[in-house]
């Protein structure tokens, strides 16, 4: 699986857009980009994933660079509820596989 | 509320000691898989059991084992118990929802090893 940098933490105010960069210039063709996020000592939990096109749903935006060695996750209008780490997984596609997650990204949300 | 119940809550042992950590998946979901997190190694995976059979390891001390059941509830033994396997243990299951790899974790079993 690709390796990933992610900045160590971000701030955001509550509100605004949170905007989650996340490198992974190794990524090979077959390998979708996940997020996960950890609230506070909870079970990680599943926010989106994408291949090549970008992708919408009810909790987030994912961008992915044309040449696919970056992306970006989006949560719209952040709340302090989505203080948390966020971790970008490169995944191959296929079965379900085990999840190799870094260091992530700890966003705080302001009020 | 993932679905994914585990237990117990919390966990206090003295070093040498065993434990049995247990997890229930979501309802239609056949994977199971254990992970560990410590302040010092972040989130790591220890293994997935498909439908009864283990499927993938990770880095799982040999002290410890796992297994599935017919009912595809899962276990997770601890055994010879040190100070530095004091962790959070989850648990997350995944095959139902339609997406390939979202995981759904569990609260978690805090175990600490005094």
């Amino acid at each position: 699986d690709a390796k990933t940098t992610q900045p160590p933490s971000m701030d955001c105010a509550e509100g605004r857009a949170a905007n989650l960069p996340c490198n992974h210039s190794t990524i090979s063709g077959n390998e979708y980009v996940y997020w996960y996020r950890q609230i506070h000592s909870q079970g990680p939990q599943y926010i989106i994933h994408g291949l090549k096109n970008n992708e919408t749903n009810e909790m987030a935006s994912l961008i992915i660079t044309e040449d696919r060695k970056s992306s970006t996750l989006i949560l719209p209008h952040a709340t302090l509820r989505d203080t948390a780490v966020y971790y970008c997984i490169p995944l191959s596609s296929g079965s379900a596989r085990q999840l190799t997650f870094g260091s992530g990204t700890q966003l705080t949300v302001l009020p | 509320d993932s679905g994914v119940t585990q237990t117990p809550k919390h966990l206090i042992t003295a070093t040498g000691q065993r434990v049995t950590l247990r997890c229930s998946p979501r309802s239609g979901d056949l994977s199971v898989y254990w992970y560990q997190q410590s302040l010092d190694q972040g989130l790591q995976f220890l293994i997935q059991y498909y439908n009864g059979e283990e499927r993938a390891k990770g880095n799982i001390l040999e002290r410890f084992s796992a297994q599935q059941f017919p009912d595809l509830h899962s276990e997770l033994n601890l055994s010879s118990l040190e100070l530095g396997d004091s962790a959070l243990y989850f648990c997350a299951s995944s095959g139902s929802s339609g997406v390939y790899n979202e995981q759904f974790f569990g609260p978690g079993t805090r175990l600490t090893v005094l």
